[in-house]
């Protein structure tokens, strides 16, 4: 079965700052993978994703996140943080495009600092 | 107009009552999503729909029905409301064709008491 672990509950970071959020999946073929924002009483919008090709994917809002394989990790990065980008963040696996769904992660809420 | 819309934003209900949250898109995709997102659990599949004569249920779908009245409407019921289904719904949409990945509603959140 298909899983998603994000294994830090809440980040803080000062503004400026880089920043790394944790994402591991459990799958056993190559996996659908995408990381998700969510801004206070927001919807989830689409940060990025990963299919097939390049491992280090770019995104909007200056994300990139890098799939490892041999690692089973999709780790949301930003060099500089903003203080718009204190929110939460979700990542999320599907076994393929064609399947009944993702499973997402519970999710790190991020905090940013003056 | 925002390409998934969910209505209403917020309901306060009784237990025992039923309750209709309304879910529409003008994204053109067939697939549509129901989720809830509680605290600590991220979100968790209660329906799902791939087109209008198909519907399927999702993981936690006990004490949820579902009605796909077009491939733009997707309507998720609570026919009696209990408090533990308080909780933020969001409806979703997708296309396989275009890449995947969800396009989500701005949420329902919805108050049992």
């Amino acid at each position: 079965a298909q899983s998603v672990t994000q294994p830090d509950i809440h980040i803080t970071v000062s503004e400026g700052a880089s920043l790394e959020l944790r994402c591991n999946y459990s799958y056993g073929a190559t996996p659908y993978l995408f990381w998700y924002v969510q801004s206070p009483g927001q919807g989830l919008q689409l940060l990025l994703k990963y299919f097939s090709g390049d491992t280090l994917v770019q995104g909007i809002k200056g994300f990139e996140a890098e799939f490892k394989r041999s690692q089973s990790s999709f780790n949301l990065r930003k060099p500089s943080v903003h203080w718009s980008d204190a929110a939460e963040y979700f990542c999320a696996v599907g076994a393929s495009l064609s399947g009944n769904q993702f499973y997402f992660g519970t999710g790190t809420s991020l905090t940013v600092i003056p | 107009d925002a390409d998934v819309t969910q209505t209403p934003r917020n309901r306060i209900t009784k237990t025992g009552k039923r309750i209709m949250l309304e879910c529409s898109q003008t994204k053109g995709h067939d697939r549509m999503y129901w989720y809830r997102q509680d605290p600590g659990l991220g979100l968790r599949l209660i329906y799902y729909s791939f087109d209008v004569k198909d519907i399927n249920k999702g993981e936690i779908s006990d004490g949820y029905s579902v009605s796909r009245q077009a491939q733009a409407k997707f309507s998720l019921s609570l026919e009696s409301a209990i408090p533990n289904q308080t909780a933020l719904y969001f409806c979703a949409t997708s296309d396989p064709g275009t890449g995947g990945g969800y396009t989500f509603g701005s949420g329902t959140r919805l108050t049992v008491v």
